[in-house]
C-alpha cells in the first residue's frame, strides 16, 4: 500500500468544468510534488512545494492550480483543461526538498479531458 | 533536452533470461535513484547510488553507478513475470535546482512466463 493517498483514482470532465485532484501524505514530508506522465513515457515534473511554499512551477499553464492547506496536503484544481491533459497526474512526497532524497509517489488520479 | 537517456526503450523477454538496462547521460549526478512502475499504479523507489563506482544488489537486481558518475545500469538476473514495468532512473544534477529530480527516457520491461 502507497503511504501517499491520491483522490479520485479516476476523473473524466469536460472541457468547461472545474474539478480538483487532492493528494495526502502523513509522513511528515516537507516537499510535495505534482507530476503528469503520458502512458509509457515518465513523469514530467510540473510543481515542487518546499516547507508548503511553491518553489518550482514548470512553466505549466494556468488552467492548473495548485494549493498547499498545509504539511500534509496537496491539490491541483483544473479549469478548462484540453484533451491534450488526458493523463495519470502524479503525486510524490520527499523527506526533505533536495534531488537526493527519494520520493514517495501515489498511484495517481487518472484524468480524462471530453 | 533529455539528460538521461535509457536502453533500450523496450524489452520483451522470457521467463528466466538476464537482461541489462542502461541509463546514460553527459552531466554529472551527484546521485541516482532507480524506480519501478506497475500498471495501475506510481513509481517505487528500487535503490540509490551516490557513490562513483558502487554496486548494490537487490536480490536478483544489480545497480551500478559509472565512476564518472554519468551513467549507471540495472542487471536483473533470470527474470520473472513479476519484473514486468515500467523502469526509470533518475538523477539529481551537481549545481541545479536542489530540489528536482531528471527521470530519465524510461524502459518498458515485459518479462513472458
Amino acid at each position: 500500500d502507497t503511504e501517499v493517498t491520491q483522490t479520485p483514482k479516476h476523473l473524466v470532465m469536460g472541457m468547461t468544468n472545474k474539478k480538483s485532484l487532492k493528494c495526502e501524505q502523513h509522513m511528515g514530508h516537507r516537499a510535495m510534488y505534482w507530476y503528469k506522465q503520458k502512458a509509457k513515457k515518465p513523469p514530467e515534473l510540473m510543481f515542487v512545494y518546499s516547507y508548503e511554499k511553491l518553489s518550482i512551477n514548470e512553466s505549466v499553464p494556468s488552467r492548473f492550480s495548485p494549493e498547499c492547506p498545509n504539511s500534509s496536503l496537496l491539490n491541483l484544481h483544473l479549469h478548462a483543461l484540453q484533451p491534450e491533459d488526458s493523463a495519470l497526474y502524479l503525486c510524490a512526497s520527499s523527506q526533505e526538498p533536495t534531488g537526493y532524497q527519494p520520493q514517495h509517489f501515489g498511484d495517481g488520479t487518472r484524468l480524462s479531458i471530453l | 533536452t533529455q539528460l538521461l537517456e535509457q536502453s533500450p526503450q523496450f524489452l520483451s523477454i522470457q521467463e528466466g533470461e538476464n537482461l541489462t538496462v542502461y541509463c546514460n547521460s553527459s552531466s554529472v549526478f551527484s546521485s541516482l535513484q532507480w524506480y519501478r512502475q506497475e500498471p495501475g499504479e506510481g513509481p517505487v523507489l528500487l535503490v540509490t547510488v551516490v557513490t562513483g563506482g558502487e554496486v548494490k544488489k537487490l536480490k536478483r537486481l544489480t545497480f551500478q553507478f559509472g565512476d564518472a558518475r554519468k551513467d549507471s545500469s540495472l542487471h536483473i538476473t533470470a527474470a520473472q513475470p513479476g519484473d514486468t514495468g515500467l523502469y526509470l532512473c533518475a538523477g539529481a544534477r551537481y549545481g541545479g535546482a536542489t530540489n528536482k529530480l531528471i527521470f530519465g527516457t524510461g524502459t518498458l520491461l515485459a518479462v513472458q512466463p
